[in-house]
């Protein structure tokens, strides 16, 4: 366990339907991330929140929108996807981005499909 | 620009020999780190070896760090079954700590 919880694990959704994923720290820590990982692709970068503010987009299309209520909680928000849309997205966390050198902790993923 | 490719894409070796990828960076570094991830799940992190060090070692695991060749590789030892999994570099920037992950190697140790 790394102190970083996913839900759900597993979601299969349709292209017309909204659904979000929520992320959990226990770490106290004051950075969040999303990442997305396809497959034969590296790990990209989506969202990066420090201290509830979004210090990061990736160039994200707008059907993703993320949402940080507090430094513990991260959520994405889904609407209208499409099938390339379907891969593992990461939730991880880090004690503050900026600092010489920091350990971003994992949480177990969500496997989207979109069909 | 990419960073952190790594190389081999896959490696199949036998337990009790040893593991041996390399990572290769295209910009100035703060770190680098090792991470590993099982089927499917999320990454853990390994070891973070800074710019200003050459060598470092946890367990089994020693990294090495070559900034003049923008290098860095993971040398497991005497590997076990459990060992197999996805291993990744990723490379610590210098501006904000963000991190830039490569493809990964597919490492699979048979028993």
């Amino acid at each position: 366990e790394t102190g970083v919880t996913q839900t759900p694990r597993h979601l299969v959704m349709g292209m017309t339907n909204k659904k979000s994923l929520k992320c959990e720290q226990h770490l106290g820590h004051n950075a969040m991330y999303w990442y997305k990982q396809s497959a034969k692709k590296p790990l990209e970068l989506m969202f990066v929140y420090n201290f509830k503010e979004q210090t990061e987009n990736n160039s994200v299309p707008s059907r993703f929108s993320p949402e940080c209520p507090n430094s513990s909680h991260l959520f994405l928000h889904l609407h209208t996807l499409q099938p390339e849309d379907s891969a593992l997205y990461l939730c991880a966390s880090s004690q503050q981005t900026g600092l010489a050198q920091e350990t971003q902790y994992f949480g177990p993923g969500t496997r989207l499909l979109v069909l | 620009s990419q960073q952190g490719e790594e190389d081999p894409q896959a490696l199949s070796i036998q337990e009790g020999e040893n593991a041996t990828m390399n990572c290769s960076y295209k910009t100035s570094i703060n770190n680098l780190q090792w991470y590993r991830q099982n089927s499917g799940r999320g990454l853990v992190h390994l070891i973070l070896i800074r710019s200003n060090e050459r060598e470092k070692h946890s367990g089994r695991l020693r990294v090495t760090l070559d900034t003049s060749k923008k290098s860095s590789s993971l040398l497991i030892t005497a590997s076990r079954a459990a060992d197999t999994a996805s291993y990744f570099c990723a490379a610590g920037g210098t501006s904000y700590g963000k991190l830039t992950f490569g493809q990964g190697t597919i490492l699979t140790v048979h028993p």
